[in-house]
C-alpha cells in the first residue's frame, strides 16, 4: 500500500516570508508524477505544482517550488513571498497504482500579517 | 484549464432515500474518473475508480452496493448513495483524468442525511 506522510499538521508564515511544507512517501513505481494540491476554504482542490520523477530538475511554478529527493522519497513544497491567498490546506499526492492518487493527511497553512 | 463540474453542490435527503451526484468533464474526455470522500478536517479518501464503459473498481472497505457508480460516457460519471443514513453525510469529490496523467477536481458535493 502507498504511504504518505505529512508531518506538519499546521504551519504558520508571515506575509512575504518563505515556508516549506514537507512530504515523504513510499512507492513501488519507478516512473511517476507527484503533486501538491491546495484546498482553500471553498474546498475546491487546486493543483499547485507537479513533478515528474524522471526529471532531476525540481519543478517551479512562480512562487512555488519543490525539493524532490527521489532516493529519499521526499517531496517538499516551498512557498516564497507568501500571500494571504496562500492560506489553505495543502496535500501532497504521490502516485498510487493505476493512476490513483494517495493523499497525505494535509498541512494547514496560516498566513499572518 | 480543464473544468470538472459536480451537481448538486449541496443536497439534503432523508434517511433511507437515495441520492445521485453527477460529475462531468466539461471540455475534455475523461477515460477515468475518481470518487473521493472527505470528512471534516480530514484528507480525501479514495472510494472508487470509474472507467468509461466498465464496472467501477472500489477501494477496500467501500460498499459497492451502497455507493453505485456509473460511467456511461467519457464526460459523465454518477455516484448514487443508496438507502442513505446519517453516517453517509460527508463531502464527496470527483476528479477526472485526461489521457495523460493529471486529475482535475470537481468542486465537491456536500451530502447531509437527516
Amino acid at each position: 500500500a502507498q504511504t504518505v506522510t505529512q508531518s506538519q499538521p499546521e504551519m504558520s508564515v508571515q506575509e512575504a516570508e518563505t515556508v516549506t511544507l514537507s512530504c515523504t512517501y513510499d512507492t513501488s513505481e519507478s516512473d511517476y508524477y507527484l503533486f501538491w494540491y491546495k484546498q482553500p476554504p471553498s474546498r475546491q482542490m487546486i493543483l499547485v505544482i507537479r513533478q515528474e520523477a524522471y526529471k532531476q530538475q525540481n519543478a517551479t511554478e512562480n512562487r512555488f517550488s519543490v525539493n524532490f529527493q527521489k532516493a529519499a522519497k521526499s517531496f517538499s513544497l516551498k512557498i516564497s513571498d507568501s500571500q494571504l491567498g496562500d492560506a489553505a490546506m495543502y496535500f501532497c499526492a504521490p502516485p498510487g497504482t493505476a493512476s490513483k492518487l494517495t493523499f497525505g493527511t494535509g498541512t494547514r497553512l496560516q498566513v499572518t500579517l | 484549464g480543464a473544468v470538472v463540474s459536480q451537481h448538486p453542490s449541496w443536497v439534503i435527503c432523508k434517511s433511507g432515500t437515495s441520492v445521485k451526484i453527477e460529475c462531468r468533464s466539461l471540455d475534455f474526455q475523461a477515460t477515468t474518473m475518481f470518487w473521493y470522500r472527505q470528512f471534516p478536517k480530514q484528507s480525501l479518501m479514495l472510494m472508487a475508480t470509474s472507467n468509461e464503459g466498465s464496472k467501477a473498481t472500489y477501494e477496500q472497505g467501500v460498499e459497492k452496493d451502497k455507493f453505485l457508480i456509473n460511467h456511461a460516457s467519457l464526460t459523465l460519471s454518477t455516484l448514487t448513495v443508496t438507502s442513505a443514513h446519517p453516517e453517509d453525510s460527508s463531502f464527496y469529490i470527483c476528479s477526472a483524468k485526461d489521457r495523460l496523467y493529471e486529475q482535475y477536481f470537481g468542486p465537491g458535493t456536500r451530502l447531509t442525511v437527516t
